[in-house]
């Protein structure tokens, strides 16, 4: 497709269980984002991933989070032993390398009960 | 550290008015500069951006003005209509590094019919 997609794009998961987001970047896109929202908060930067160097993990909030890309494209947010506090959207975006216009996908929005 | 800060989190203007949402940033490294603008249950979508060497860049109803002594950008809209009700997000980059965008917490725009 011609967007950034994500999935699932919805997902309910018990506490203490492990979940995890797929982001697919746009085509030709070397930067890829992890961001989420929660509830009635902004925008919070979770890790960044720029075409082979290593990714920028400063904002990833505990050692449950981690994400991967695979060969510079699709990537995967993990987060393991929920909690609910994770509850949150989480947004993906991408953008071409020097150029500063990130595209977002829809969201996965996450619920924890 | 918030580099790029939007202290005002709502804003409420009337149909026909002027809409000026406000951003503030501290890296003096940031020269590109963006504002994306999301709807419930949707991801942000790419407003209007401006690079350094400009002061001003106009789209439409949308202007977005730099002021780089200040390191204080705004956007302008105008005339406001009910559909541009939405949080607005400034976000800016650093294009000669490593590309990163940093987003502000976002501004929720009310226009009033």
């Amino acid at each position: 497709g011609a967007g950034v997609s994500q999935s699932p794009s919805n997902k309910v998961t018990e506490k203490g269980k492990d979940v995890e987001l797929r982001c697919d970047p746009i085509s030709g896109h070397t930067a890829l984002y992890w961001y989420r929202q929660s509830l009635g908060q902004g925008l919070e930067f979770l890790i960044y991933f720029q075409g082979n160097s290593a990714p920028d993990k400063s904002g990833l909030p505990s050692d449950r989070f981690s994400a991967e890309r695979t060969g510079g494209s699709v990537s995967t947010l993990t987060i393991q032993r929920t909690q609910q506090e994770d509850s949150a959207v989480y947004l993906c975006a991408s953008s071409k390398d020097r150029v500063g216009k990130a595209f977002f996908g829809q969201g996965t929005r996450l619920t924890v009960v | 550290d918030q580099q790029v800060k939007q202290n005002s989190p709502s804003l409420s203007v009337q149909e026909g008015r002027i809409s000026i949402l406000n951003c503030d940033y501290t890296n003096s490294m940031f020269d590109y500069f963006l504002w994306y603008k999301k709807y419930p249950a949707e991801g942000p979508t790419f407003l209007i951006s401006i690079s350094s060497i400009k002061d001003k860049n106009e789209d439409g109803r949308f202007t977005v003005f730099l002021n780089k002594s200040a390191k204080h950008l705004s956007l302008h809209i105008v005339p406001s209509q009910p559909g541009d009700s939405a949080v607005y997000f400034c976000a800016a980059s650093a294009r000669g590094g490593y590309q990163k965008v940093t987003f502000g917490i976002g501004t929720k725009l009310q226009v009033i019919p």
